[in-house]
């Protein structure tokens, strides 16, 4: 079976640019995550959907973030316009009731 | 909101020792408690915890649970240099299967 699938696997970019990371769940999964991972503060959870749609964005850390999820088998996440700050390395997860979510490889982005 | 404390944050030992991990936890809703193996990707899962006192096990690796002190540990006997790798410990607070990461452990096994 294919895992989560995220693209691309790096990105590196100039400040005010903006950034596209993509995402493809877990056939049959229904819940998609996406995280940032830093040094400083670890893998945090910025928005999760369920069936597609947008649960919970209170991690999201500011309007230059949004996210969203047309279809069951694609989700898209944006920064624009980037920031340095904003490098950091992001994940999308999926899983499905009482499972243990799964992570994709991840997106490293480098925003100079 | 929920929380979760691991340690120590990082550890170094020799091959063949044996590891203890910690985790500690906060949380309103408690569903599960999930252990993961990260290399240079990505998170890979470990076990998942959901009784007090049972025991799970998966080769040199095991973790247990303890509902009544908030607690995990997981251990590895007679570590491998394979099993240098930042730990992570989570936990479902039962609200639409979100999980709360600790900072997780960097263990360094050398040979």
């Amino acid at each position: 079976d294919a895992g989560v699938i995220q693209s691309p696997r790096h990105e590196v970019t100039e400040m005010g640019q903006e950034v596209t990371l993509r995402c493809k769940p877990i056939s049959g999964h229904d819940y998609l995550f996406w995280y940032r991972q830093t040094m400083m503060r670890g893998l945090e959870l910025l928005i999760y959907f369920n069936n597609n749609v947008p649960i919970d964005d209170s991690g999201m850390p500011e309007d230059r973030f949004s996210a969203k999820m047309p279809n069951a088998s694609f989700s898209t996440l944006k920064i624009q316009p980037s920031e340095p700050r904003d490098s950091a390395v992001y994940f999308c997860a999926s899983t499905m009731s009482n499972q243990p979510q799964h992570f994709g490889d991840g997106t490293r982005l480098s925003i100079l | 909101e929920d929380k979760v404390v691991q340690s120590p944050l990082s550890l170094v030992v020799h091959e063949g020792d044996t590891v203890t991990l910690n985790c500690s936890y906060e949380v309103t809703n408690f569903r599960s408690l999930l252990w993961y193996k990260q290399e240079k990707k990505a998170p890979t899962f470990l076990f998942m915890l959901t009784s007090s006192g049972i025991e799970k096990k998966s080769g040199r690796l095991s973790s247990i649970l303890d509902k009544k002190e908030l607690f995990s540990i997981l251990n590895i006997t007679a570590t491998q240099t394979g099993d240098s790798a930042i730990y992570l410990c989570a936990v479902d607070g039962g609200s639409n299967y979100k999980l709360t990461f600790g900072k997780g452990t960097l263990l360094t096994v050398n040979p």
